[in-house]
């Protein structure tokens, strides 16, 4: 059974600070592995989707990587804004179309 | 594009009341995911529906929650009777679906609180 593990639950950081959020999973079969973005009392907004294939994907100052013989990846946060405050969720698929998710690292930019 | 619409955003019930959530996907879209999202924690899937079948709902509370998908567009989940630990967010998605990489694209919520 896949479980995904997000560290850490919380992270504080000054405006302007690099930053990396982390997310393991147990079952290295991972077909996709999506970052996603919740703001309070929203729904969750796609980030970035790493494919299969690929190993890394890029949107402005977001990069995400995928290594699958670790179980590991890291969602990359450059020079943090107090607007990217918000729930960071990452999500494995296992080739069912079925996501399973950790349960969040809660960021907070401060001005 | 319109994204995944949901209603109603805010309901409150009572223990062992009844309710129901509507959810429309994004146009197209073959495949339409019900999640749980409790505080704190990340979303569990509860159903998925490839057009109007049934792909897996292992994780569903068949003895209270039902969902169906009719004509395979337009989707309800329903609880009854619902218990306080179903207070929680409930997320309906959608993707093209079928064999590939497909990303989900998620409504904003249900948020259902059992008092």
């Amino acid at each position: 059974k896949q479980e995904v593990t997000q560290i850490p639950a919380a992270l504080s950081v000054p405006e302007g600070e690099n930053l990396v959020l982390n997310c393991s999973f147990t079952d290295s079969a991972i077909y996709n592995l999506q970052w996603f973005r919740q703001d309070p009392g929203k729904g969750l907004t796609s980030l970035l989707l790493i494919q299969s294939s690929q190993r890394e994907q890029t949107s402005g100052r977001l990069n995400a990587s995928l290594d699958k013989s670790s179980g590991r990846s890291t969602l990359y946060i450059a020079a943090s804004q107090p607007g990217d405050s918000a729930t960071y969720l990452c999500a494995g698929e296992g080739g069912s179309e079925k996501l399973v998710f950790g349960k969040g690292t809660k960021l907070t930019v401060n001005p | 594009e319109a994204g995944v619409a949901q209603s109603p955003r805010y309901k409150i019930i009572e223990k062992r009341q009844s309710v129901a959530f509507w959810c429309n996907p994004i146009s197209g879209h073959a495949t339409l995911y019900w999640y749980q999202q409790i505080l704190g924690q990340g979303p569990k899937l509860l159903i998925q529906f490839q057009n109007n079948g049934v792909v897996d709902d292992s994780q569903l509370p068949k003895d209270r929650f039902s969902a169906e998908r009719l004509k395979g567009v337009d989707s309800t989940l329903k609880i009854q009777p619902a218990k306080l630990e179903d207070s929680a967010v409930y997320l309906c998605a959608s993707s093209l679906g079928g064999q590939g990489d497909y990303e989900q694209y998620f409504g904003p919520g249900t948020r259902l609180t059992v008092t």
